[in-house]
């Protein structure tokens, strides 16, 4: 059963454009990260959330938790080509088991 | 260099016939997992270790095997391998325990026919 559903499935947008991602599950996690996953590669993380509400920035990209710690979001400005990739949200859950739970996944394509 | 190595990158087998991919860590890191990664279902974990000998469950661990005999090492066994476990593998470990950063291997193309 997937917990984590992620919307869009796909975007394509011409550079310099905005955009959100979104990460949403019915059930509550401890910490949600985003990774990055370029063609070829294993995913890289990006960022940790852990508190409800918390807000993290990295250069131009911004990254929300939400205050019932059961969705996410992740904001682009002003897309670039070198931001092209597969973006994954992965929720933990950190009592009496220590797995973790990724989101579908949304792949973003940046257009010069 | 600090990473993640897999072996092999790509694998082709038949049904049935066992097969094992390796994946080693050379930043002492105590969590380890394995992923597997299909179209529009994005990595589902098999299952992760916290530590040497401890191991547990991910959320699709039927059909797998794993061992952790070592802190480094932590190979994962398709015991008797079927087309459904066709897929990209992904061997990740972390310094600790979740939401500790996990570091990611290359992958292992598995084609089971």
């Amino acid at each position: 059963t997937q917990l984590l559903e992620q919307s869009p499935q796909f975007l394509s947008i011409q550079e310099g454009e905005n955009l959100t991602v979104y990460c949403n599950s019915s059930s509550v996690f401890s910490s949600l990260q985003w990774y990055r996953q370029e063609p070829g590669e294993g995913p890289v993380l990006l960022v940790t959330v852990v508190t409800g509400g918390e807000v993290k920035k990295l250069k131009r990209l911004t990254f929300q938790f939400g205050d019932a710690r059961k969705d996410s979001s992740l904001h682009i400005t002003a897309a670039q080509p070198g931001d092209t990739g597969l973006y994954l949200c992965a929720g933990a859950r950190t009592s009496g088991t220590y797995k973790y739970i990724f989101g579908t996944g949304t792949r973003l394509k940046v257009l010069a | 260099e600090a990473q993640v190595t897999q072996n092999p990158r790509y694998l082709i087998t038949v049904t049935g016939k066992k097969l094992t991919v390796t994946c080693s860590q050379n930043m002492n890191h105590e969590y380890m997992s394995w992923y597997r990664q299909d179209p529009g279902l994005g990595l589902r974990q098999i299952y992760y270790s916290m530590n040497v000998e401890v191991t547990d469950k991910g959320d699709v661990p039927e059909g797998y095997k794993v061992s952790r005999k070592e802190k480094r090492n932590f190979p994962l066994i398709l015991e008797s391998p079927s087309p459904n476990q066709t897929s990209l593998y992904f061997c990740a470990s972390s310094l600790s325990r979740p939401p500790a950063e996990q570091y990611f291997g290359p992958g292992t193309r598995l084609t089971v026919t």
